[in-house]
């Protein structure tokens, strides 16, 4: 069964230092990756995506993400996070074909505080 | 480019009521797919629409039901509401073919629905 997994339900980081959100998933077939953002009463918006090639990824805002297939990770990273970045964070993956082509599994989210 | 709409903003109903919810997607894009966000919890999906029919569906009741417009737009209907069904309901909609990005959802801000 496809399942995404983001252990930590709240992070706390300080301005400027280095932040690194953990995802780990379940899916049968090669996956398609993504990580959104969702700032309060806002929809998500795409951080960045992996479906092949290179497995680490640049994003926007400074995000990247590398995936890892022997440990079903992909985890997103940023090396000095900016007070902007509070939000919550989510994990999802998808097919790349088939049947269930364009739906999306997502973790329960990361809610990211960052201090002064 | 407007991106993702959706109407209304946030709605109030009362148990046993029927509510429709409207999603216009960016525009080029062909397929909609409908979320529920409950609180402190990942989008779930609920159903997809193309070429005005439900092409895959998620695990949620029938009281759940959309509608895909000529013009791509969509309705999601739910009946007999549930106190359970307060959530944020989120639009996502994707290009078609070719090139991956039709795998990529490019979500609304989503209609927050509290049932009483």
């Amino acid at each position: 069964a496809q399942s995404v997994t983001q252990p930590d339900i709240h992070i706390t980081v300080s301005e400027g230092a280095s932040l690194e959100l953990r995802c780990n998933y379940s899916y049968g077939a090669t996956p398609y990756l993504f990580w959104y953002v969702q700032s309060p009463g806002q929809g998500l918006q795409l951080l960045l995506k992996y479906f092949s090639g290179d497995t680490l990824v640049q994003g926007i805002k400074g995000f990247e993400a590398e995936f890892k297939r022997s440990q079903s990770s992909f985890n997103l990273r940023k090396p000095s996070v900016h007070w902007s970045d509070a939000a919550e964070y989510f994990c999802a993956v998808g097919a790349l074909g088939g049947s269930t082509l364009g739906r999306l599994y997502f973790g329960r989210g990361t809610q990211l505080t960052v201090w002064p | 480019d407007a991106g993702v709409t959706q109407s209304p903003t946030h709605l109030i109903k009362t148990r046993g009521q029927q509510v429709t919810l409207r999603c216009s997607p960016k525009s080029g894009h062909d397929t909609v797919s409908w979320y529920q966000q409950a609180l402190g919890q990942g989008p779930q999906f609920i159903f997809q629409y193309y070429e005005e029919e439900e092409r895959q569906r998620g695990n949620f009741p029938d009281r759940f039901s959309g509608h895909q417009f000529p013009n791509y737009s969509s309705e999601l209907n739910v009946n007999a509401l549930l106190l359970g069904d307060s959530a944020l309901y989120l639009c996502a909609s994707s290009p078609p073919p070719p090139g991956l990005d039709y795998n990529e959802q490019f979500f609304g801000p989503g209609t927050r629905l509290t049932v009483l």
